[in-house]
């Protein structure tokens, strides 16, 4: 089975900040990966497909990169509304696996 | 307006079993494969089970599989888990969710959550 491992758990920052979040997986997954922001009593909510896809309506502001092994999830200037923790998810016709979530906190 | 209501949540014995439904309106149902995909208390995300548009195929995570059935009623626009031989590291939040086609899954509902316990 493909493990994801995410670094880091927590991630510290300010309003205004520029933050990355790297995903790792296990074997190459080529751009089978996307990003999820969950906030505390919601469901999960996707930003990014195929590693570098935006969601429609995610504000531009978030950005994914990365192929085979190595992803990155970036926010280029947080806001208030982006404290809350992320998750990357390798998909595939037959499994499906989650990183075990960052948590940004302010 | 996609909508996915999950329902049928509850307290249950281990060794138990119970029966969640999603309900499923504003897009349509028949040509979108669905998953379950649930999270025990402050814990991450975990896929549960997938099935097919057609509901002929499903696929399971090791951790249920031989315990839990994932199927849908297209004529009804709803899907449903059923789960036996409960356990209780199968207390979580369940979510029932719609793939968007190729990818992942672009759309959940809110959840019900599955207590076992005794």
């Amino acid at each position: 089975d493909i493990q994801m491992t995410q670094s880091p758990s927590t991630l510290s920052a300010s309003v205004g900040d520029r933050v990355t979040i790297t995903c790792r997986a296990s074997q190459s997954i080529t751009t089978s990966l996307a990003w999820y922001q969950q906030k505390p009593g919601k469901a999960p909510n996707l930003l990014i497909y195929a590693a570098s896809t935006l969601e429609s309506g995610v504000p531009s502001r978030f950005s994914g990169s990365g192929s085979g092994t190595e992803f990155t999830l970036t926010i280029s200037s947080l806001q208030p509304d982006d404290f809350a923790t992320y998750y990357c998810q390798h998909y595939g016709s037959t499994s499906n696996t989650f990183g075990q979530g960052t948590k940004l906190e302010i | 307006e996609v909508q996915l209501l999950e329902s049928g949540g509850a307290l249950v014995q281990p060794g138990g079993s119970l029966r969640l439904s999603c309900a499923a309106s504003g897009f349509t149902f028949s040509t979108n494969a669905m998953s379950w995909v649930r999270q025990a208390p402050g814990k991450g995300l975990e896929w549960v089970a997938a099935i097919g548009d057609s509901g002929v195929t499903t696929y399971y995570a090791d951790s249920v599989r031989g315990r839990f059935t994932i199927s849908r009623d297209n004529s009804k626009n709803t899907l449903y888990l059923q789960m036996n031989s409960l356990r209780a590291e199968d207390t979580a939040v369940y979510y029932c969710a719609k793939d968007k086609p190729g990818t992942t899954w672009d759309s959940w509902g809110q959840g019900t959550l599955v207590t076992v316990s005794s």
